[in-house]
C-alpha cells in the first residue's frame, strides 16, 4: 500500500471516551504532522515530528496527546474531548531538505457528543 | 491581519468555464507557493506549486504569483464537473517545511 493511511476513517466518541487515530506513512518521508480541518477555516497545524522527534507543538490542549514511535507511523490519543473538537483530523508527511509539500491521509472525521 | 487571505466561496460556474481563485498574503518572506485540491471526504492533494514570483502551467492549470502585491492566483482553463473540489493555497519558507501555511479553501463547482 503507498501513500499515507489514516485510520478510523469516522470516528464518533462522548466526552468521557478515550480513542486514538492512527497514521502511517510509505513514502519513506521524514517528517509528519497533524492538523485539524474545520469548516471555512484554514488548516490548523497541531503537532510535527521530524525523524521521531516532536519539534512543534502549537498550543494544543493536553486532552490531544500525539505519539510517533517510528518514522512511518503516527498516533493522535484522544481523552475528555469537548463538542468543539469536532473535525477532520489529517495526517501529512513530507520530506524535508527535498521535495516540496505533503502528502494528506484521507483523515478521520470525528464527531464528540 | 490573517497571514492568508483565501474567500471560502462557493464558486459556482458553467462547465467550460476559465476559473480564478486567489489567495492574498501578508509574509513577504513566504517563497514557495502551493494549491492543494480537496475533493469531498478526502485529504487535500497537491496540485501545483510556484517557486518565487511568476507563473507555471500544467494542462488547463495555470499558476500565477505577484509577490509585488502578495498575491497569488490559479487559473482554471475548460473547466470540468471533476474541477468541482476545495482549492486550498498554502505558502511556505522552504520544501516540504515546518511552516506551511494555509488558506481556508474556495469550494468550487462546475455545473455540466
Amino acid at each position: 500500500e503507498t501513500g499515507v493511511t489514516q485510520t478510523p476513517r469516522h470516528l464518533v466518541m462522548g466526552m468521557t471516551n478515550k480513542k486514538s487515530l492512527k497514521c502511517e506513512q510509505h513514502l519513506g518521508h521524514n517528517a509528519m504532522y497533524w492538523y485539524k480541518q474545520s469548516a471555512k477555516k484554514p488548516l490548523e497545524l497541531m503537532f510535527v515530528y521530524s525523524l521521531e522527534e516532536r519539534v512543534e507543538n502549537n498550543s494544543v490542549p493536553s486532552r490531544f496527546s500525539p505519539e510517533c514511535p517510528n518514522s512511518s507511523h503516527l498516533f493522535l490519543h484522544l481523552h475528555t474531548l469537548q463538542p468543539e473538537d469536532s473535525a477532520l483530523y489529517l495526517c501529512a508527511s513530507s520530506q524535508r531538505g527535498g521535495g516540496v509539500g505533503y502528502t494528506f491521509g484521507s483523515g478521520t472525521r470525528l464527531t464528540v457528543v | 491581519q490573517k497571514e492568508v487571505e483565501q474567500d471560502p466561496g462557493p464558486l459556482s460556474v458553467p462547465e467550460g468555464a476559465i476559473v480564478s481563485l486567489n489567495c492574498t498574503y501578508s509574509n513577504s518572506a513566504f517563497q514557495y507557493f502551493m494549491w492543494y485540491r480537496q475533493y469531498s471526504r478526502k485529504g487535500p492533494e497537491l496540485l501545483m506549486y510556484t517557486y518565487s514570483s511568476g507563473n507555471k502551467e500544467d494542462g488547463r492549470f495555470t499558476a500565477q504569483v505577484d509577490k509585488s502585491s502578495k498575491y497569488i492566483s490559479l487559473f482554471i482553463r475548460d473547466s470540468q464537473p471533476s474541477d468541482s473540489a476545495t482549492y486550498l493555497c498554502a505558502m511556505g519558507l522552504d520544501t516540504g517545511g515546518f511552516k506551511t501555511i494555509f488558506g481556508a479553501g474556495t469550494r468550487l463547482f462546475v455545473k455540466a
